[in-house]
């Protein structure tokens, strides 16, 4: 079945640092996938999103590119806030489900110090 | 702020005792989703209902049932509490109902706590 796969957290950067969070993924067909950043004590955030092959999703600075060949969807920041530490969550959704579902990966921490 | 409200915010309640949850989706979308996050499982997708029918299961205990009803708001009810269905419990929307990769906005989410 469709699975997502993150890097294990929490990541611990200083302000201003370069961020990468690494996402893979597994699944027949051409999902899509989408990135969810989650706050202390609040829902999930759709951040971005990309809906096919090659395409790049951009928001508040950052950035997933849908690299088939690797079926990866890393999330970078090129330069990361203390406001940007948050659970960040990699997820799909496929034609195998009929697109009625998300897949997310586990989460990864972020924790982002002055 | 999503547009997709859920209540109660908060529950706490007792094993074997039976809770309801409640989810008013954004103003327009048909489809309503209903995820759990728990530690030990992650996010999961328990159900979607479109326009007031069941459209897709997921991993959705026999214990647990939900309905959408005509005015589009949905309900997850969850009977025969376990300590082990403590969880926060997410209601997510989207406008259509799973022929293309509609964008699911999520609510805030319902913190229950089974003792």
């Amino acid at each position: 079945g469709d699975s997502v796969t993150q890097m294990e957290g929490p990541v611990t950067l200083s302000e201003e640092a370069f961020l990468t969070i690494n996402c893979t993924y597994t699944a027949t067909g051409y999902p899509s996938l989408f990135w969810y950043v989650q706050y202390p004590g609040e829902g999930l955030q759709l951040l971005l999103k990309a809906t096919k092959a090659d395409d790049k999703g951009s928001n508040k600075g950052f950035e997933a590119t849908y690299r088939k060949e690797t079926t990866s969807f890393h999330l970078e920041k090129g330069s990361v806030q203390v406001s940007d530490s948050a659970v960040y969550f990699c997820a799909l959704s496929s034609m195998n489900t009929g697109f009625q579902k998300l897949v997310f990966g586990t989460g990864t921490r972020l924790l982002v110090s002055p | 702020d999503s547009g997709v409200t859920q209540t109660p915010k908060h529950l706490i309640t007792a094993t074997g005792q039976r809770v309801t949850l409640r989810c008013s989706p954004r103003s327009g979308d048909l489809s309503v989703y209903w995820y759990q996050q728990s530690l030990d499982q992650g996010l999961q997708f328990l159900i979607q209902y479109y326009n007031g029918e069941e459209r897709a299961k997921g991993n959705i205990l026999e214990r647990f049932s939900a309905q959408q009803f005509p005015d589009l708001h949905s309900e997850l009810n969850l009977s025969s509490l376990e300590l082990g269905d403590s969880a926060l419990y997410f209601c997510a929307s989207s406008v259509g109902g799973g022929t293309a990769p509609y964008e699911q906005y999520f609510g805030p989410g319902t913190r229950l706590t089974v003792t």
